[in-house]
């Protein structure tokens, strides 16, 4: 079955950037995405690529396939505080099932 | 503004007792989702819905039953609460292109003792 993989945890100071990894094992995945949950909240949508795609940037965020090696990434500039949340990436290869597969969750922290 | 909203945010529940989760969308979604996150190991698939009074098994489905008698609304329900239930619950709604964004409630974090 699909399996999405990501570091637990990562701790930057504010200012940095940040940089959150994941890897993949399916090929079919026509999107991609990171999604933040902050404290006690749901998951929101942060940002999304197509599989086509090799980059994609959204002021702070950008957004970096690999699809060779099915390896995704997330960088924030500029991180501030307010960026500490666990960040999800997904995918949706799994079509009949309409269902997104989901990583663990990289929590991230920033130091003032 | 799109919503999707869980009956509650907190909830104890004893072993054994049958315990409802409602969640209810005003997106007209016809794909709704109930997942469980637990620390480590991300949101897991517990059952799906993309049509009313139609349901589907997802990865963890043991334990659970789900209804959606209604289109805006979807119910899981755990049968009889065991303590490995602790877990925070999810649950989405999306449009029936798969490609699209899921939207997701704000949780129920659900407390077995």
């Amino acid at each position: 079955g699909e399996d999405v993989e990501q570091s637990l945890f990562l701790s930057v100071r504010e200012g940095d950037s940040s940089v959150i990894n994941c890897t993949y094992t399916d090929s079919s995945s026509t999107y991609l995405y990171w999604y933040k949950q902050e404290p006690g909240a749901g998951l929101q949508l942060l940002t999304y690529i197509f599989s086509n795609m090799d980059m994609k940037q959204d002021q702070r965020l950008t957004v970096l396939l690999n699809k060779k090696d099915k390896h995704l990434s997330l960088r924030i500039a500029d991180t501030q505080t307010g960026d500490s949340a666990i960040y999800f990436c997904a995918e949706n290869g799994d079509t009949g099932r309409r269902a997104l597969t989901f990583g663990s969750g990289t929590r991230l922290q920033v130091q003032p | 503004d799109v919503k999707v909203t869980q009956s509650s945010r907190y909830l104890v529940k004893r072993t054994g007792e049958k315990v409802f989760l409602e969640c209810v969308q005003d997106m007209d979604h016809e794909n709704m989702f109930w997942y469980r996150q637990d620390p480590g190991l991300g949101l897991r698939l517990i059952y799906f819905s993309y049509d009313v009074k139609m349901k589907e098994k997802g990865d963890i489905p043991e334990g659970y039953s789900v209804s959606r008698e209604k289109k805006e609304r979807f119910s899981l329900i755990l049968e009889s609460a065991s303590t490995n239930q602790t877990s925070m619950y999810l649950c989405a709604s999306s449009p029936p292109d798969s490609n699209t964004e899921a939207f997701f409630g704000q949780g129920t974090r659900l407390t077995v003792v």
